[in-house]
């Protein structure tokens, strides 16, 4: 166990629709990652918060958004979902905003039928 | 751009010793890492490698060389329970972020 944590573990919906995943990072961790893992893909960076402000963005799409509460938790939410957007959804923390050790949470699996 | 490769998979005997190769290229280097991660589990960190050199961890050691762009993961000891993906992530330098960069894994099946 992380000490990540990762609500849903599991999501079914429709194309068109839209999700919230929600991530509390470690007791203690300030930066929080996203990261995308499609079917036989590696995992893909989406975006970094540190201590509430976002930090970088990968090949994010703009249907995509996220924010980090001042409790450090994070939300990703997917809008006007597509088929494409299956995959499993990681985030990970780390203490700072440094090359460090980052730790996944158990992911939630998105399936968009 | 951003490259990092990998095998795409490896069989390899209970027991046994496996060698796991990386290279990569890319924009900066802030360090190296290894994880390990089970069919639709999450990643797990195995090794950091920032210098050149064998980083060595019970059965798992990691080696880096810079200058080639090449690092590779030793597995010991084999064991069934190591049967597993194995992604090497490179930490890259310049956009103020500390993301990972992943390869698409490497599929480690140990037979018995």
């Amino acid at each position: 166990d992380s000490g990540v944590t990762q609500t849903p573990k599991h999501l079914i919906t429709a194309t068109g629709q839209r999700v919230t995943l929600r991530c509390s990072p470690r007791s203690g961790d300030l930066s929080v990652y996203w990261y995308q893992q499609s079917l036989d893909q590696g995992l893909q960076f989406l975006i970094q918060y540190y201590n509430g402000e976002e930090r970088a963005k990968g090949n994010i799409l703009e249907r995509f958004s996220a924010q980090q509460f001042p409790d450090l938790h994070s939300e990703l939410n997917l809008s006007s979902l597509e088929l494409g957007d299956s995959a499993l959804y990681f985030c990970a923390s780390s203490a700072r905003d440094s090359v460090e050790t980052q730790y996944f949470g158990p992911g939630t699996r998105l399936l968009v039928l | 751009g951003q490259n990092i490769d990998q095998p795409t998979e490896m069989t390899a005997t209970e027991g046994a010793i496996v060698q796991i190769n990386c290279t990569y290229q890319t924009s900066g280097f802030n360090g190296l890492f290894w994880y390990q991660q089970h069919a639709g589990e999450a990643p797990t960190f195995l090794s950091y490698n920032v210098l050149d050199g064998l980083e060595e961890k019970g059965r798992f050691s990691s080696f880096l060389s810079r200058s080639k762009g090449y690092s590779y993961l030793l597995l010991k000891e084999l064991q069934m329970k190591d049967s597993a993906s194995y992604l090497c992530a490179v930490s890259p330098w310049g956009d103020s972020s500390y993301k990972l960069i992943f390869g698409s894994g490497t599929r480690l099946l140990v037979r018995p």
